[in-house]
């Protein structure tokens, strides 16, 4: 148990609905890092949030938006979903803010499916 | 742009030595570093170098070359538990900011 929890472990919705994906980062940790994983492929990283701020940013579409609250917690937001965005989305922390020895520590993940 | 490579596959029998090669393409290198992901789990960090030479953790150990761009994930006396695959990772900072690039990883079969 890495002491990152995500809600839901699972979440079926139709194209063109919208989803919000929440995660607690370990206690003290202050960077939130989120992950998209399709099948059979790596992870594509999609956003990082360092005490509230966004701090890093990847190939993340326009339709999806991230927020970290003053709890330190996250959140994932997928709009106009699309049958693509079917995947496991993974949320990391971490106690720094990356430029450290860059462990994090991943929570077990939500699996979208988009019908 | 950046890009990183690993070989898709590897095997190897119980008690053998592999090694899971990394090369990167990046310009702005923060470090490379290694993660493990059994089907259906999340990854689990294992080792992170950010200057050359070996870092050894246990039964794992990983090697940067940053002149050569490569890295590797060296496993010895592979255990079926060590069945699962197997990221490289870079924390590429180019444009005056930073993302973190996965490879497509290296699924690990070992044999018994």
């Amino acid at each position: 148990d890495s002491g990152v929890t995500q809600t839901p472990k699972h979440l079926i919705t139709a194209t063109g609905q919208r989803v919000t994906l929440r995660c607690s980062p370990r206690s003290g940790d202050l960077s939130v890092y989120w992950y998209q994983q399709s099948l059979d492929q790596g992870l594509q990283f999609l956003i990082q949030y360092y005490n509230g701020e966004e701090r890093a940013k990847g190939n993340i579409l326009e339709r999806f938006s991230a927020q970290q609250f003053p709890d330190l917690h996250s959140e994932l937001n997928l709009s106009s979903l699309e049958l693509g965005d079917s995947a496991l989305y993974f949320c990391a922390s971490s106690g720094t803010s990356g430029s450290e020895n860059n462990e994090q520590f991943f929570g077990p993940g939500t699996r979208l499916t988009v019908l | 742009g950046q890009s990183l490579e690993q070989p898709s596959e590897v095997t190897a029998v119980e008690g053998a030595i592999v090694q899971i090669n990394c090369t990167y393409q990046t310009s702005g290198f923060y470090g490379l570093s290694w993660y493990q992901q059994h089907d259906g789990g999340a990854p689990t960090f294992l080792s992170y170098n950010a200057l050359d030479g070996l870092e050894e953790t246990g039964r794992f150990s990983s090697f940067l070359s940053r002149s050569d761009s490569y890295g590797y994930l060296l496993l010895q006396e592979l255990q079926m538990k060590d069945s699962a695959s197997y990221f490289c990772a870079v924390r590429d900072g180019t444009s005056g900011t930073y993302k973190y690039i996965f490879g497509t990883g290296t699924r690990l079969k070992v044999l018994a």
